[in-house]
């Protein structure tokens, strides 16, 4: 079984902070996704990264693929309340499923 | 477009009682998936089907668990009997091809079991 552990578990900030999210695995990843999942919701698709080294911009949110393909990570720049959520990172290692890690719950308090 | 549909949204039932959920993929997506997600978990993959044929279910508990995909456009999930720790919200997620990209999830079924 294929394991991604993901940092920190919460996390609880004041609107206008930066943060970092990681998820780490032992094993090599084909490609990664970042989802978002609001109380009530399935996940929703942020970005999907492929390439070692991989940076992508979403708006405020910036994606790192490690150049191992074994982590990743989800910075957030001046955080706003609407970034609350449930930040999920899924690996894919057998071209065709996911495996998800345990989550990033965020709260942005105003 | 129309996104994945899932009912009930909510159902609570008594521990060894029966319960199926129902999922209508995104029209013309071939990959159909069910995740179950306990409280502050990630979800966890149940089964996945392309088309009507099922692709990997090794995490399925079969002795409990049921998932059909007759036609190869809806699906149902059924438990049958339902234990306690079975209490999660199961989701359905449907996708163009074979690969993991772009999965579209439904908004889920909050199973309580009593």
């Amino acid at each position: 079984t294929q394991l991604l552990e993901q940092s920190p578990q919460f996390l609880s900030i004041q609107e206008g902070e930066n943060l970092t999210v990681y998820c780490n695995s032992s094993s090599v990843f084909s490609s990664l996704q970042w989802y978002r999942q609001e109380p009530g919701e399935g996940p929703v698709l942020l970005v999907t990264v492929v390439t070692g080294g991989e940076v992508k911009k979403l708006k405020r949110l910036t994606f790192q693929f490690g150049d191992a393909r074994k982590d990743s990570s989800l910075h957030i720049t001046a955080a706003q309340p609407g970034d609350t959520g449930l930040y999920l990172c899924a690996g894919d290692w057998a071209g065709n499923m996911l495996t998800f890690g345990g989550g990033t719950r965020l709260m942005v308090k105003p | 477009e129309a996104g994945v549909a899932q009912s009930p949204r909510y159902k609570i039932i008594e521990k060894r009682q029966s319960v199926a959920f129902w999922c209508n993929p995104i029209s013309g997506h071939a990959t159909l998936y069910w995740y179950q997600q306990i409280l502050g978990q990630g979800p966890k993959l149940l089964i996945q089907f392309q088309n009507n044929g099922v692709v990997d279910d090794s995490q399925l508990p079969k002795d409990r668990f049921s998932a059909e995909r007759l036609k190869g456009v809806d699906s149902t999930l059924k438990i049958q009997p339902a234990k306690l720790e079975d209490s999660a919200v199961y989701l359905c997620a449907s996708s163009h091809q074979g690969g993991p990209y772009e999965q579209y999830f439904g908004p889920g079924t909050r199973l309580t079991v009593t």
